[in-house]
């Protein structure tokens, strides 16, 4: 199975509004809702940001929100600050059991 | 508090063994599993395999199948991961990581990483 397709990167100013797409195809992110997104930021492991495409964990602030059409998954990152900056992976778990990562994208705060 | 602690960074040369851990605590360990994920200086996450613990069921990414042993120890909580015989190519971070308490199509809870450096 391939790699899920994210920008390697995307940059915003602090307060702005930024989205970080990841495309699949329509046999698995477009037939499943069990997209995750994680933040890392440098040196740092992955947290969990979202799950089942468009759920917060508990501490996650609701700045950060989900989405999906047809193949492709969304976060969207509102309120920009500098602390959210770092890389972003999405997920999906597949039919097989197993969980396919996208390849990441790397968020600048200006 | 819900954690996953892992063994120190380990420096081998190509050929040698060895074994990393992944200790859970503050939960069931038995209820949830517990997948290890690679990440190569510079790149991204790669699944490697993750492991059941209550049952020892172990699945296997096709790219590590036979490149990696995954175990566990549920009489102490923690996790394994090991090699035969360590190439240069191994060499990156290991990270474990549990199922979601909330979901079971996600991990919500990572280890601190081990970081693993093979040369000669």
């Amino acid at each position: 199975q391939s790699a899920l397709t994210q920008p390697p990167s995307v940059s915003g100013s602090p307060g702005q509004s930024v989205t970080i797409s990841c495309t699949g195809t329509s046999s698995d992110v477009g037939s499943y809702n069990h997209v995750s997104w994680y933040q890392q930021p440098p040196g740092t492991a992955p947290k969990l940001m979202i799950y089942e495409v468009s759920n917060r964990p508990s501490g996650v602030p609701d700045r950060f929100s989900g989405s999906k059409s047809d193949s492709t998954a969304s976060l969207t990152i509102s309120g920009l600050q500098a602390e959210d900056e770092g890389h972003y992976y999405c997920s999906l778990y597949t039919s097989s059991s197993t969980v396919i990562f996208g390849g990441g994208t790397k968020l600048t705060v200006l | 508090e819900v954690q996953l602690v892992q063994s120190g960074a380990e420096v081998k040369k190509p050929g040698e063994s060895l074994k990393i851990s992944c200790k859970g605590s503050g939960y069931n360990f038995l209820t949830y599993w517990i997948a290890w994920v690679r990440q190569m200086p510079g790149k991204g996450l790669e699944w490697m395999g993750v492991i059941y613990p209550g049952d020892s069921d172990i699945r296997y990414s096709p790219s590590f199948q036979g490149q990696v042993t995954i175990s566990a120890d549920k009489s102490i909580s923690t996790a394994y991961l090991q090699w035969s015989s360590l190439k240069a190519s191994d060499t990156a971070m290991y990270y474990c990581a549990k199922r979601g308490s909330a979901s079971r199509y996600t991990v919500d809870v990572w280890g601190q990483g081990t970081a693993v450096t093979v040369f000669s």
